[in-house]
């Protein structure tokens, strides 16, 4: 079964452009998930999709990230204009997501940004 | 507010040395607590608890949660080196969301 898939794996850019991740999560997981972790610190949720809707994104920064999972499948987050305190390793996860059930994550290799 | 706190935050061992990691937690809709190692990249899926005094096992590594006191451990026996990593402990709410700890760095030295 193949894993959860993210790129790029690394992205350098300057402050105040844009820059955007992409995340295929495993076949047949309904929820996924974005988290930002920065160093030396746990992974934070940004964003929780079941199917193409949003569950909760209540710890996005929505004046610069967006996200998006158009046909219920892969995702796309973006941040526009990056800051400084972007710096960090940006993580996909996916769940069954299956109602009432308890399904772990599983994550992918993350996409590690550095904001100059 | 939802948190977790992981102990210690970093400890160096030697091989064959046995290790308790602790984690603890205060949640208003607690679901679940899980258990994940991570090396350089994805966080890989270890244990999960979800009722109290019922070790999960896995080898040399070994949970329990106790939903009284609001915390778990996490044994390794007879360490190895590949076992250094980072350990992220986290609970689970209503609606799957993981709130994670800081981590603990496990170092294990040959």
């Amino acid at each position: 079964e193949a894993g959860v898939a993210q790129s790029p794996r690394y992205k350098i850019i300057e402050k105040r452009q844009s820059v955007a991740f992409w995340c295929n999560p495993i076949s047949g997981h309904a929820t996924l998930y974005w988290y930002q972790q920065i160093l030396g610190q746990g992974p934070k949720l940004l964003i929780q999709f079941q199917n193409n809707g949003v569950v909760d994104d209540s710890q996005l920064p929505k004046d610069r990230f967006s996200a998006e999972r158009l046909k219920g499948v892969d995702s796309t987050l973006k941040i526009q204009p990056a800051k400084l305190e972007d710096s960090a390793v940006y993580l996909c996860a996916s769940s069954l997501g299956l109602r009432g059930g308890l399904h772990e994550q599983f994550f992918g290799p993350g996409t590690r940004l550095t904001v100059l | 507010e939802d948190k977790v706190v992981q102990s210690p935050l970093s400890l160096v061992v030697h091989e064959g040395d046995t290790v308790t990691l602790n984690c603890s937690y205060e949640v208003t809709n607690f679901r679940s607590l899980l258990w994940y190692k991570q090396e350089k990249k994805a966080p890989t899926f270890l244990f999960m608890l979800t009722s109290s005094g019922i070790e999960k096992k896995s080898g040399r590594l070994s949970s329990i949660l106790d939903k009284k006191e609001l915390f778990s451990i996490l044994n390794i026996t007879a360490t190895q080196t590949g076992d250094s990593a980072i350990y992220l402990c986290a609970f689970m709410e209503y609606g799957n969301k993981l709130v994670f700890g800081a981590g603990t760095i496990l170092r294990v030295k040959s």
